[in-house]
C-alpha cells in the first residue's frame, strides 16, 4: 500500500538551473498539497491542488514557481531560474477528499540544495 | 490569522521519564489543532489531533495531548520516552481547511540512555 511517493528525494542545481520535483499521491487521493521547509523553521504551505486544477496558490512565490497535477501522471513542482534561497525540503501531502480537518498523509520530501 | 508557538526548540529527557512538549496556538475561530512527527529524513506523520469532542485526544506511540482552550495550549506528553521517540515533533493548527494548517517551527526531542 504504496504512500505519497517523491522523487527525487535529493537534487543539486547550480543558480539559474531548472528545478522539476515530482509527486504521485497515495492511491485513491486526489488531492495534493505542496509545502516548503527551510532550515531550522516549520512547513510553510505552497499550493493546492486537484486533478487539472489549482484551488489555491496563496503561498506560491509570485515569480519563478509553478505547479501542476494533470490528469495523468504525478503533480510538478517547477521552480525556474533557482537562487541560494530556493534550497529547501519540499514536502507533497495528499488526502483522499478535502481534507477540512488538515489530516494530510506526507511524502518524505526532495530536499534542493542550490549551489 | 492563525499562529502556533512552540517553546523549546530542543528537548532533552532521560530514557522512560516524562516527555512534554509544550504548543500554544492563537486561532480566531474555534482551532483543529495536530501533532506530527518527523523522523530523520523522512515526511511528517500524523500522532494524533483534536477536532472536536473529548478534549484529552490518544494518540499512536502512548503518545497525548490536552486541548485546553482556557490556556490555549495543546501539550503533548507521553509518561515514559523511549529511544525510538527521538524525532521532530512538529504542532500544527487549522481553521478548518488543510490549505490553512499553519505548523510551528518544531521541537527536536533528543532521547537520552
Amino acid at each position: 500500500n504504496a504512500g505519497v511517493m517523491q522523487n527525487p528525494r535529493h537534487l543539486v542545481r547550480r543558480r539559474g538551473q531548472e528545478a522539476r520535483l515530482r509527486c504521485s499521491p497515495m492511491k485513491g487521493h486526489s488531492h495534493v498539497y505542496w509545502y516548503r521547509q527551510l532550515p531550522e523553521e516549520g512547513l510553510k504551505f505552497m499550493v493546492y491542488l486537484q486533478k487539472e486544477n489549482i484551488i489555491d496558490e496563496s503561498g506560491m512565490p509570485k515569480e519563478r514557481f509553478s505547479a501542476e497535477f494533470p490528469k495523468e501522471g504525478p503533480s510538478i513542482l517547477r521552480i525556474q531560474q533557482v537562487v541560494r534561497g530556493d534550497s529547501a525540503a519540499y514536502f507533497c501531502a495528499s488526502s483522499p477528499g478535502r481534507a477540512g480537518t488538515g489530516e494530510l498523509f506526507f511524502g518524505e520530501g526532495s530536499r534542493l540544495t542550490v549551489l | 490569522a492563525q499562529s502556533v508557538t512552540q517553546l523549546g526548540s530542543h528537548v532533552s529527557v532521560s530514557e522512560g521519564a516524562l516527555v512534554l512538549l509544550r504548543c500554544n496556538y492563537s486561532s480566531s475561530v474555534p482551532p483543529y489543532l495536530f501533532w506530527y512527527v518527523q523522523y530523520p529524513n523522512q515526511g511528517l506523520q500524523l500522532l494524533l489531533k483534536y477536532t472536536t469532542g473529548a478534549t484529552l485526544v490518544k494518540g499512536i506511540n502512548g503518545f497525548e495531548a490536552e486541548f485546553k482552550k482556557s490556556e490555549t495550549s495543546f501539550h503533548l506528553t507521553k509518561p515514559s520516552a523511549h529511544m525510538s521517540d527521538a524525532a521532530e515533533y512538529f504542532c500544527a493548527v487549522s481553521s478548518g481547511s488543510a490549505r490553512q494548517l499553519t505548523f510551528g517551527s518544531g521541537t527536536q526531542l533528543t532521547v537520552l540512555p
